[in-house]
């Protein structure tokens, strides 16, 4: 069984602060991490997949490094803004399959 | 593109029905789809994992004559929940790749889930 933790569970921030989050996963047979945005009522949605040690990706205000020799990937949000609230889920591949394995997400809250 | 839609969104049955849930990659071919399965504050833990054409793989401690699946097409798969019971209650969701995972593990593409109530 794969162990992927995630912290803070939930986090509340001020309009315009900036935060991030952590997602810690096995650091043996690693090939790829993924990151997925889950807002309240949608379907969660992929933001990033992360495959390279020292990996840094950015989509807007949204970025994430990984570093796969120590086992963890932070996720940044600069400036957040009412729109970010949401669960942000990172999820692990089974090795040899498609499986996941998800973190327990982190519960982003932004307040006005 | 890449959309996955999920029916009923929502569905409240008596103890003792069978409920169906289907998923359906609307603009791709899904070779593979996914059915995971969210108790309150847990993660999204995957029950089975469905090819076209072939019988589901379920995870342990998943009963395969409680939850069955069918993937009849590579747009259409289906999770009947038999018998329900009220420990059955929790959201269902289902997710659709594409061909070819690899070693990187495809992104999947989620449909919006289903709150399933058993009285």
């Amino acid at each position: 069984i794969l162990n992927v933790e995630q912290s803070p569970q939930s986090l509340h921030v001020q309009e315009g602060d900036s935060t991030n989050f952590t997602c810690s996963f096995p650091s043996s047979n690693f090939y790829a991490l993924h990151w997925y945005r889950w807002e309240t009522a949608k379907s969660p949605e992929a933001l990033f997949v992360m495959t390279l040690n020292g990996d840094e990706k950015k989509k807007g205000r949204i970025s994430a490094t990984l570093n796969t020799k120590e086992g963890y990937s932070y996720l940044y949000i600069k400036g957040s803004q009412p729109e970010d609230s949401a669960t942000y889920l990172c999820a692990f591949p089974n090795f040899g399959n498609e499986k996941l394995t998800f973190g327990t997400g982190t519960r982003l809250t932004i307040i006005p | 593109g890449a959309v996955v839609s999920q029916h009923p969104s929502r569905v409240i049955c008596k103890s003792g029905t069978s409920v169906k849930i289907e998923c359906r990659s609307l603009d791709f071919q899904a070779t593979t789809m996914f059915w995971y399965r969210q108790f309150p504050k847990q993660s999204l833990m995957l029950m089975a994992t469905s090819n076209e054409g072939s019988k589901a793989t379920y995870e342990q401690g998943v009963e395969k004559d409680k939850f069955l699946i069918n993937h009849a097409s590579l747009t259409l798969s289906t999770l009947t929940v038999t018998s329900a019971h009220p420990e059955d209650s929790s959201f269902y969701i289902c997710s659709a790749t594409t061909a070819g995972g690899g070693l990187l593990g495809n992104e999947q593409f989620f449909g919006p889930g289903t709150r399933l109530t058993v009285l």
